[in-house]
């Protein structure tokens, strides 16, 4: 079975300082993507960055990049120049193809990122 | 785009009634819509997966008698919660994928809050 582990409950970063979170993924699929998600306290779920498995480059979105080790089955979440927004709790998430059609999305447990002025 | 809203925001209802949530699409056709459930502080529980005029599948665990979904058309979406309890009171969160878009992707909308007394 598919799974998804945050081992970091919660995080802490200055203002400006660079944070990484981290994530790993069990899975025997070969084609499936990976999600980072954020959920402010607004609780609303938005998107911050996907990759596909079948892509070697990392993903990046302005000040969020990804580190995906698909070996090690690792995706890690870089968020560079911390803001105050980007306080939030951080899902990292999963889903896969398999037999033609798409499963669902895996989430793990997430990690509360706190953001110091 | 790919904007997902949600209805009502927050609702409070008396033990026994029934309460419905819409999910709608805004700016797209949604192949298909999920409805999460999330638990304070805990990551999203899947709780059924609706296409468009096809019958949800629901999770194991999940009663479909309790919980009634119709996906009418393919922007509309709506979650039941028939002769809500106190233990139905939660934060439900439904997502769609788009079609024609990257169907992998799901979009969330900001959720509803459920209190029954």
């Amino acid at each position: 079975a598919q799974t998804v582990t945050q081992s970091q409950p919660e995080m802490s970063v200055q203002e400006a300082e660079t944070v990484t979170l981290s994530c790993t993924y069990d899975t025997s699929e070969s084609d499936y993507y990976l999600f980072w998600y954020k959920q402010p306290p607004s609780r609303q779920m938005i998107l911050v960055i996907r990759q596909e498995a079948y892509k070697q480059q990392n993903a990046t979105e302005n000040r969020f990049s990804v580190n995906f080790q698909k070996a090690a089955k690792s995706f890690s979440l870089k968020i560079s120049d911390s803001q105050l927004g980007d306080a939030a709790m951080y899902f990292c998430a999963y889903t896969a193809f398999s037999g033609g059609s798409q499963g669902n999305l895996i989430f793990g447990k997430g990690t509360k990122l706190s953001v110091k002025p | 785009g790919a904007v997902v809203s949600q209805h009502p925001s927050r609702v409070i209802c008396k033990s026994g009634t029934s309460v419905k949530i819409e999910c709608r699409s805004l700016d797209f056709q949604a192949t298909t819509m999920f409805w999460y459930r999330q638990f304070p502080k805990q990551s999203l529980m899947l709780m059924a997966t609706s296409n468009e005029g096809s019958k949800a599948t629901y999770e194991q665990g999940v009663e479909k008698d309790k919980f009634l979904i119709n996906h009418a058309s393919l922007t509309l979406s709506t979650l039941t919660v028939t002769s809500a309890h106190p233990e139905d009171s939660s934060f439900y969160i439904c997502s769609a994928t788009a079609t024609g878009l990257s169907q992998e992707t799901q979009y969330f909308g900001p959720g509803t809050r459920l209190l029954v007394l």
